[in-house]
């Protein structure tokens, strides 16, 4: 079955270090989406891509970057860790629909938890 | 005011209750929504598309009211496992600045 994963599933890393979060999908899809979640923040948009090669900055970009050189994978990078990125990353993607109304579903990894001390 | 806005809850409600949540969005040329449903410390996952007539899917009904810009979803004959966090999202942008933009998300919990 397609599906999209991310990896690692927890990490625990120091402040200044370079971290990079994997996403993964399966279904061929154009778009791909990096989210964070925080506690009375909700889902914050990081970066997102709109094929290989195209990267847009989110609400939150700064201090992360991503590079699309497949369709399959659109990893994230923190460029040096701040405790202030502790936080659940989420992966998306999505494919436009055909149908107007449902237009740019999109559809979720599991999460990474990461832990800046 | 945010660009989408839900009633933050807790709903507590009993097995088999009805229980409605609102979610406002302030771009009137906003074309696409969506519900979710997120389990604590999981991802969110599609619920429901909400279509211009309206959908429903066996227990959940999803209403789209375009002239007060809000949609709603409507559960009834809650179950136990029903007991998340739902969110709703509404897209914003086209071109290459389109995206959903997500509200806080409505906790509902049902009690036995």
């Amino acid at each position: 079955d397609a599906e999209i994963t991310q990896s690692p599933r927890h990490k625990i890393t120091e402040t200044g270090r370079q971290v990079t979060l994997a996403c993964h999908q399966t279904w061929n899809h154009n778009n791909m989406f990096w989210y964070r979640q925080d506690l009375g923040h909700g889902l914050r948009l990081i970066h997102y891509s709109y094929g290989v090669h195209d990267t847009n900055k989110g609400e939150v970009s700064d201090g992360y970057s991503v590079s699309r050189s497949n369709t399959e994978d659109l990893p994230l990078t923190l460029e040096s860790a701040a405790s202030s990125q502790t936080s659940v990353y989420f992966c998306a993607s999505s494919e436009p629909s055909v149908r107007r109304t449902s237009t740019d579903t999109q559809y979720f990894g599991p999460g990474t938890r990461l832990t800046v001390l | 005011r945010k660009e989408v806005e839900q009633d933050p809850g807790p709903f507590n409600v009993p097995e088999g209750a009805t229980v409605a949540f609102n979610c406002t969005y302030s771009n009137s040329a906003s074309q696409s929504f969506f519900w979710y449903r997120q389990d604590c410390r999981k991802e969110p996952k599609l619920l429901m598309s909400v279509y211009s007539s309206g959908n429903e899917d066996g227990r959940f009904t999803a209403q789209l009211n375009r002239a007060s810009q809000y949609i709603s979803l409507l559960i009834r004959d809650s179950k136990l496992s029903d007991s998340a966090t739902y969110l709703c999202a509404v897209n914003s942008g086209a071109g290459n600045n389109r995206k959903l933009i997500w509200g806080l998300g409505t906790s509902l919990a049902v009690n036995p």
